[in-house]
This record gives C-alpha cells, structure tokens and sequence, in this order.
C-alpha cells in the first residue's frame, strides 16, 4: 500500500510570496488532514477533511492560508503572502474514516523556510 | 484551551535499560490517545494507541492509561540506540469532530 505523498519536499520563498502544497493521501482514506510543524513543537491540525467536506478548519488563519479536497482525494494547501512565521514542515496525514480513534498516518512533510 | 503536556527532555538512558516518557493532559472528556515515534527530520509514525484505562504492551512497548489523574506512559524495555527520537503524545476527544492534540514531545537519547 503507498504511503501518503506530498510535494515539493522543500520550498524556500520571501515573505510576502505565495506557495502552494500537494498531498495525495493512502488510497481509500476518506479523511485527510494538514498539520504544522514549527520546530520544537508539535504538529498543530489546520484543516481536516472528510472526504471533500471540511470538519474543522478552526486553527487555520484564514486570512492568508487556503485548502481545497475538490474530488474528495488529493489536496493543496496554500499560503498567500507568507510571513517570517509561516516557517514550519507542514505535515499531511490521511485516515480510514476519521473517527478519533483511527490511525493517522503521515506523509513525508514539506519544509518551508520564509526568508 | 485543551492542552497536552510533556518534558522537553532529553531524556539519556542506557542502553538495555527501560526509558519511561510520561505526558498529563487537560480535558477529561479525551477518550483516545496515542504514541507517535519521530526521527529528526522524518514525519511522525505511530508506535502505540491505547483506549481504556491500565496497561497496554507491544513487544518492547507498553502505554499506561490513568485517566482519573489524566496521566498516559510510555515505558520502552531493552532500550536501542535506534530507539532515539522525539516522542509525540497525542490525544483526541469522543466524535470525529474532535481534532487530535499534540504535545511538544519529548526527546529520548540512548546512550551505548
């Protein structure tokens, strides 16, 4: 079974610029999720989708990030204009069904270093 | 603001000897909870996830659960060097609108 897979693996940009990140999740994962990861801390979830619906997009600062699961599978997430402390690895992870007590399994991460 | 705590460490152990991580929580409504092993650089991946309240063991791994003092373990037996790495505590509430709460991790070393 693949594992869940984003891209680019690495991106450095200035502040002020717009960057946009892939996830593909585990096929047949119905729930798929965006995470932060500033070094030193724990991943923090952005947005959590079930299937293309979103359940909970309550920590995404939505003034300047975006996330879209249009066809219920694949997702981008974007940040416009990116700020000095939007550097972080932002993590995707998928799930089966999403319910709480379901594995969460990770992808590689995107680091993102804003200059 | 539900919160997940645990020490930063690093926590040194020697080799062959039993590493024990602890993290405290702060919502008593928290039913599921899990153990993430992350190596530096890498994604997180679960090691163990444990429901109900005592002990639960896999192989070298055994998660505690105290949910009357808010309070879940990690104890690793016969500590490896490949053991080394930060190690996620993270909880989540009853539905599926409860979203999962990371701590800090802490970061274990195993010395030889």
């Amino acid at each position: 079974e693949a594992g869940v897979a984003q891209s680019p693996r690495y991106k450095i940009i200035e502040k002020r610029q717009s960057v946009a990140f892939w996830c593909n999740p585990i096929s047949g994962h119905a729930t798929l999720y965006w995470y932060q990861q500033i070094l030193g801390q724990g991943p923090k979830l952005l947005i959590q989708f079930q299937n293309n619906g979103v359940v909970d997009d309550s920590q995404l600062p939505k003034d300047r990030f975006s996330a879209e699961r249009l066809k219920g599978v694949d997702s981008t997430l974007k940040i416009q204009p990116a700020k000095l402390e939007d550097s972080a690895v932002y993590l995707c992870a998928s799930s089966r069904r999403g319910a709480s007590s379901d594995t969460q399994y990770f992808g590689p991460g995107t680091r993102l270093t804003v200059l | 603001q539900k919160e997940v705590e645990q020490n930063s460490g690093p926590l040194s152990v020697p080799e062959g000897a039993i590493a024990s991580l602890n993290c405290t929580y702060s919502d008593r409504g928290s039913q599921s909870f899990f153990w993430y092993r992350q190596y530096s650089g890498k994604s997180p991946e679960l090691i163990m996830s444990i429901y109900s309240n005592g002990d639960k063991e896999d192989g070298r791994f055994t998660a505690q659960l105290n949910k009357a003092s808010q309070y879940v373990s990690l104890l690793i037996r016969d500590s490896q060097p490949s053991d080394s790495a930060t190690y996620l505590c993270a909880v989540t509430g009853y539905s599926s609108a409860s979203k999962i709460i990371f701590g800090s991790g802490t970061r274990l070393s195993i010395r030889p």
